[in-house]
Order: structure tokens, then sequence, then C-alpha cells
């Protein structure tokens, strides 16, 4: 069972900062089974990027993705207020098919 | 993507459930799609999964053995029966989709809450 270790926990940042969120895996992962999701309070979550480094619909260009392995990264190049959010990364399993997520990062205003 | 579940309440530990999630603007045969749960609080957890075409179904060990994942294709409708209901089962369950780029990926619905209590 692979596991997914999301750092650091919180992140307090500044609207127009950089955003560096990381995503550890207990054991390879392919890079086209990693994604990363954004999930404000009282919502659903929403896909940001597929296959580590692909956005999702509609996803503004500062979010990007890159990574392989068992470390990948979720960045956020300026921050806007509406960033403001909790960021879980997820892997998919094929054999038998699972979906694991990590535990998320919040990331808050400072 | 248009997914809307329903069916959610309070329930007795040992009770039974069944969750429904009504699909719109894409055929729910086509895809792969699960049951994602998220406890008060906490983070999210994978819950379920039916594959396309023959419909080969997969569960967490969690609720391996108590919880069955079904489609309706003539009402493009997924279900979740849920049984033998424990306190640890309350969360809000979602409904997801695969994207069409790749399984491995998922739109959500908007969940329904679900409480386990006595």
């Amino acid at each position: 069972e692979i596991v997914l270790t999301q750092s650091p926990g919180t992140l307090s940042l500044s609207p127009g900062e950089r955003a560096t969120l990381s995503c550890r895996a207990s054991q390879s992962v392919s890079s086209s089974y990693l994604a990363w999701y954004q999930q404000k309070p009282g919502q659903a979550p929403r896909l940001l990027i597929y296959g580590a480094s692909s956005r999702a619909t509609g996803i503004p260009d500062r979010f990007s993705g890159s990574g392989s392995g068992t470390d990948f990264t979720l960045t956020i190049s300026r921050l806007e207020p509406e960033d403001f959010a909790v960021y879980y990364c997820q892997q998919y399993g094929s054999s038998p098919p699972v979906y694991t997520f990590g535990q998320g990062t919040k990331l808050e205003i400072k | 993507v248009q997914l809307l579940e329903s069916g959610g309440g309070l329930v007795q530990p040992g009770g039974s459930l069944r969750l429904s999630c009504a699909a719109s603007e894409f055929t729910i045969s086509n895809y792969a799609m699960s049951w994602v749960r998220q406890a008060p609080g906490k983070g999210l957890e994978w819950v379920s999964v039916i594959s396309t075409g023959g419909g080969d179904t997969y569960y967490a060990d969690s609720v391996k053995g108590r919880f069955i994942i079904s489609r309706d294709n003539s009402k493009n409708t997924l279900y979740l029966q849920m049984n033998s209901l424990r306190a640890e089962d309350t969360a809000v369950y979602y409904c997801a989709k695969a994207t069409k780029a790749t399984i491995a990926a998922l739109y959500w619905g908007q969940g329904t809450l679900v409480i386990v209590s006595s």
C-alpha cells in the first residue's frame, strides 16, 4: 500500500507570494497517476492537476505541478485571495484499482 | 459534469442507508465511478469504484463486506448501499467521476452527509 505524505501541514503566506507544496510517496508512483485537488470549506474537492503536470480544464496557469518517482510538487506562482484552501495529492493504483490521498496541506493567509 | 448525490441522513449504528448519485451531461457506464468520503474535519478517503463495461467493483478494506457499489444505466445513476453502519462511517460522501483524460483523476459531486449515531 502506497502512503502519500504531504508537507508542510500548514503553510502561511501572503497574497502575491509563491507557494510550494510537497507530496512524497512511500514508493515510486507513475507520474501519469498523480493528481492534485483544492478544497475550500464546505465545498467538494476540485481537480487542479492530473498526470502530475497537466492542468485540468479552467485551472489558471499560476497553478503548476511537477515531479516524478516519489517526489511531487504543486506550485502556485502568485497567490490570489481565492487560493487559500486545503490541497490534497492523490495517486491511483491500477491492480487492484485504488485511489490514495495525502493528508492535505492547509494554505492559510499570513 | 453534473453529479447530484442524495440519500444521506441520520442512521443508527447497525443500520443501512442507500446513497444515490444522479449524473447528467455524460453516461456513467462509460466512466469509472467512485465514492469518496470525508469525516468531519478530516481528509479524503476513497471508498469504492465501479469500472466501465462489465462493472467490476472494488472496495477499501474499511468498508469491504458492508458496502455495495452499483449503477443503473437506464437511470444514469450510481448507488452506494451501506449496511452494518458504524459511528466511524460518519462522513460526507462524494460521488466522483474519472476524467476523460485519465482514470486516475476525479471530478466530484457536492456530497451528501451521513451521520451514524444513536
